[in-house]
């Protein structure tokens, strides 16, 4: 069984840093692409980066261009995401995800919480 | 970027009636549209991958369809479990996009 499970989340000031993680388990983690997705609260769904199972390809959406970083260890069966300069309006539940059935997002983690606040 | 407008943004609706949901890209898409169902506090659940492929697990009374810009979710028969909130979301190119997202209700 496919499980993602997030972690690394909660209360960061404005300008804060912060690692988010996903430890993958029940398939060969090496071989698929993954991808970060967020929410904030009582909003829409929002997705955020994306890495090939290999690393070495990246895309990141505009509004965190610059300041999140996508990683992955493969050795350890685990996703990242380096989140640097943290703002207000990154305030959001994280997901990672796992392509399934031909889409990107076919497997979801449970999410976890940021919130940027003073 | 390829942009989704999802109508409407919310609806009410009793058991039983038939709903359905629309996403407009912006841009031709082909097929490359998955329908995800989201409760309070919960991950989002797929529902239909390649605009009208039914997830295993998921009752028929779901279905998709559309390709190229329009593409439709419908719900045949409404169930008090399915009062959610539903997004399309579009994977034919990076930056992924979803549609601002219908709520359902009870009416």
């Amino acid at each position: 069984e496919v499980q993602l499970v997030e972690s690394g989340g909660g209360l960061v000031q404005p300008g804060g840093s912060l690692r988010l993680s996903c430890a993958a388990s029940g398939f060969t983690f090496s071989t698929y692409s993954m991808n970060w997705v967020r929410q904030a609260p009582g909003k829409g769904l929002e997705w955020v980066s994306y890495i090939s199972s290999t690393g070495t390809t990246i895309y990141d959406a505009d509004s965190v261009k610059g300041r999140f970083s996508i990683s992955r260890d493969n050795a350890k069966n685990s996703l990242y995401l380096q989140m640097n300069s943290l703002r207000d309006e990154d305030t959001a539940v994280y997901y990672c995800a796992r392509v399934g059935s031909g889409s990107p997002l076919g497997y979801w983690g449970q999410g976890t919480l940021v919130t940027v606040s003073s | 970027d390829i942009q989704m407008t999802q109508s409407p943004s919310s609806l009410s609706a009793s058991v039983g009636d038939r709903v359905t949901i629309t996403c407009r890209a912006s841009q031709g898409i082909g097929n490359d549209l998955g329908w995800y169902q989201q409760k309070s506090g919960k991950a989002p659940k797929r529902l239909i991958y390649a605009a009208s492929s039914l997830q295993s697990g998921v009752p028929s009374r779901f279905s998709g369809s559309g390709s190229g810009t329009e593409f439709t979710l419908t719900i045949s028969s409404l169930q008090p479990e399915d009062f959610a909130t539903y997004y399309c979301l579009q994977h034919n190119s990076y930056p992924l996009t979803f549609g601002g997202g219908t709520k359902v209700e009870i009416k």
